[in-house]
């Protein structure tokens, strides 16, 4: 089985730009998430996905970040401008459903400068 | 409000020495997953164990245990004999019945030869 795919890898970018993220989950798994993981810290979920409606996107800031998952298969998470702040590691994971166990995705390292 | 709190953040031992990481968490759902992840440098999060809040049993893989006491809220971590690929972040993270699952600040541990 195919683990969780995501790229870009790494991304380098200046504040005010804007960057894209792109998940691609295993196959049949119908719950997918974003994470973001500031360095130092656990991982704090972004947004949770149930196919392609949005279950819980209360941590999302949504003056910039936005997400979708359109089909209910591959993901993007788009920020739109980038502050220095946003600098991460974005990560990916999905599940069966949400009484499954998470599979994540090796993440993409954002750093902004 | 649901919160897992790992105390230690940093801790180095000598290869073959036992090691036991601290994991406490809150919740107020009467079901719920209590998880350990290994985070290599290679950043992946590396899925350890899982364990539902109705099985108390503690349980040993090699020289991994986990020791789940619901009375004090506690699921702990043991490596037995730690050797130097043992060094990486750990989490402890709690999934509650919505699906998501909120990670403690994890522990650093340093195995040295």
């Amino acid at each position: 089985e195919a683990g969780v795919a995501q790229s870009p890898r790494y991304k380098i970018i200046e504040k005010r730009q804007s960057v894209a993220f792109w998940c691609n989950p295993i196959s049949g798994h119908a719950t997918l998430y974003w994470y973001q993981q500031i360095l130092g810290q656990g991982p704090k979920l972004l947004i949770q996905f149930q196919n392609n409606g949005v279950v819980d996107d209360s941590q999302l800031p949504k003056d910039r970040f936005s997400a979708e998952r359109l089909k209910g298969v591959d993901s993007t998470l788009k920020i739109q401008p980038a502050k220095l702040e946003d600098s991460a590691v974005y990560l990916c994971a999905s599940s069966r459903d949400r009484n499954y166990g998470y599979t994540f995705g090796s993440g993409t390292r954002l750093t902004v400068v | 409000a649901q919160k897992v709190t790992q105390a230690q953040t940093e801790i180095s031992v000598v290869e073959k020495e036992d090691v036991t990481l601290d994991c406490v968490y809150e919740t107020r759902d009467t079901t719920y997953y209590l998880f350990w992840y290994k985070q290599p440098p290679s950043g992946e999060l590396v899925f350890l164990i899982r364990r539902n809040s109705f099985d108390e049993q503690n349980e040993i893989s090699g020289r991994y245990s986990w020791n789940f006491q619901k009375s004090t809220s506690s699921f702990n971590f043991t490596i037995t004999a730690s050797q130097v690929v043992d060094s990486a972040v750990y989490f402890c993270a709690l999934k509650n019945q919505g699906g998501k699952l909120i990670f403690g600040q994890g522990t650093e541990l340093s195995v040295k030869p």
